[in-house]
């Protein structure tokens, strides 16, 4: 069971805005900088949001991330078809080590 | 630009001691800030972090694995190393390895393409 805690599943239609939530707690989220990764079916994950809510060079604007407290959310805006994929959050723990969520799958209906 | 490769055996025995190879370029062990990180992934599961190592031997461990890894580098093959002890048919898993960025010891930017292992009789 992941310290980390995603909903295994979320979906949206073409052109919604879907929202991904991470929860976590003091020691991780509510004290250190949130991770979210993209992963495509079959490939390796890919960094998408780095230091709560930073996208790394070639990550389109429409993914944006949060954090308030102990928890954390991914938001994707204009939902595209190949947004179809498994978003994991991660987190730097106190107890010196790194954590991810148990990933949330991701449906374009 | 930056790549990684994981190398090693596909097929170990339960009991059988696991060494996994990092092959990397376009980056440098030696050069401040930088890091190594291990994950793997469990067939339909979620990624589990297991260790990484930095530029300065700097390392750190799963808690929950902590007594079954090593990861060590060599600067001058541009290669880091995880053994993991003591096999079992639950640490069958895709095995990636991945470049820390200087953003945060979570940032994994640049990802190999991962290698499957199983554990089996």
């Amino acid at each position: 069971q992941s310290v980390l805690t995603q909903p295994p599943s979320a979906s949206g239609t073409p052109g919604q805005r879907v929202t991904i939530s991470c929860s976590g707690s003091s020691s991780n989220i509510g004290s250190n900088y949130v991770y979210w990764y993209q992963q495509l079916p079959g490939t390796a994950p890919k960094l998408l949001i780095y230091r709560n809510n930073q996208r790394p060079s070639g990550v389109p604007d429409r993914f944006s991330g949060s954090k308030s407290g102990t928890s954390a959310s991914l938001a994707i805006s204009g939902l595209r078809s190949e947004d179809e994929a498994d978003y994991y959050c991660a987190a730097w723990d106190d107890s010196l080590s790194a954590i991810f969520g148990g990933g949330t799958k991701l449906t374009v209906l | 630009q930056i790549t990684l490769k994981e190398s090693g055996p596909t097929l170990v025995k339960p009991t059988q001691t696991l060494t996994l190879t990092c092959t990397f370029s376009g980056f440098s062990l030696s050069t401040s800030g930088v890091g190594v990180g291990w994950i793997r992934q469990p067939p339909g599961k979620a990624l589990e972090w297991l260790a990484l190592i930095y530029w300065n031997d700097d390392k750190r461990y799963s808690p929950s694995l902590k007594s079954r890894l090593t990861i060590t580098k060599d600067t001058s093959k541009n290669q880091v190393v995880l053994t993991m002890t003591n096999m079992d048919p639950v640490d069958t898993a895709t095995y990636y390895c991945a470049h820390i960025t200087p953003y945060g010891d979570v940032a994994f930017d640049i990802w190999g393409q991962g290698t499957m292992v199983t554990v089996s009789s």
